[in-house]
């Protein structure tokens, strides 16, 4: 399954809002993760079942969607938020990412 | 805390192999699958492989089948990806992630850089 990331790099004011898209090649039903990953870090878990945050994920972050068309949504861009976000499929093997996208905060 | 510690990293020549290890701490580390993937610095993500918890089945991407193997000691608590064949492309940092069948890999360890060259 091929995901595809729009756009591919994003560059938004503090405190605006920041809009994530990812297109799968075939429906992978709700099973569709985010990760944001800071350079030199290991991936961090966002989102999974498309819409669920992680453990300690401020509430700012969102996903949602389903089937082929998922969306993550960063309300108020932090300082913090600067990095690159991924989306990532489990529904079937092999599993596969996005190309990301990168966000840089102004 | 769960704890994710690879090792085995390093430089290697190509056609060479290499087995990396991923030392497992704070679940029980049996009832998970457990996921490698893969970095070149600078680029995205890609999934590497995969293995159920009880050791099978086994999962592997097309950039690597029939190169690498995904395996795991459930009694020491350890994951490992044996490596042959290795090629210039499979440079990366290398991380191991708790998880990947029914939930997504999380968290992650730190990653262990290889590189292949002559």
């Amino acid at each position: 399954i091929v995901l595809t990331q729009s756009p591919a790099t994003l560059s938004v004011s503090p405190g605006e809002r920041a809009t994530l898209s990812c297109r799968a090649s075939q429906s992978v039903s709700d099973n569709l993760a985010w990760y944001q990953q800071k350079l030199g870090q290991a991936p961090r878990l966002l989102i999974y079942s498309a819409s669920t945050r992680a453990t300690d994920i401020p509430a700012r972050f969102s996903g949602s969607g389903s089937g082929t068309e998922f969306t993550l949504t960063i309300s108020s861009l932090q300082s913090e938020d600067s990095a690159t976000y991924y989306c990532h499929q489990y529904n079937d093997w092999p599993r596969t990412f996005g190309q990301g996208t990168q966000v840089e905060v102004k | 805390e769960v704890q994710l510690l690879e090792s085995g990293g390093g430089l290697v020549q190509p056609g060479g192999s290499l087995r990396l290890s991923c030392a497992a701490s704070g679940f029980t580390f049996s009832n998970y699958a457990m996921t490698w993937v893969r970095q070149v610095p600078g680029k995205g993500l890609e999934w590497v492989s995969g293995i159920f918890g009880g050791g099978g089945p086994t999962f592997h991407a097309d950039s690597v089948k029939g190169r690498f193997t995904i395996s795991r000691d459930n009694l020491k608590n350890i994951l490992y990806l044996q490596m042959t064949s290795l090629r210039v492309e499979d440079t990366a940092i290398y991380y191991c992630g708790k998880g990947g069948d029914r939930q997504p890999g999380d968290p992650w360890g730190q990653g262990i850089q290889v590189i292949v060259s002559s």
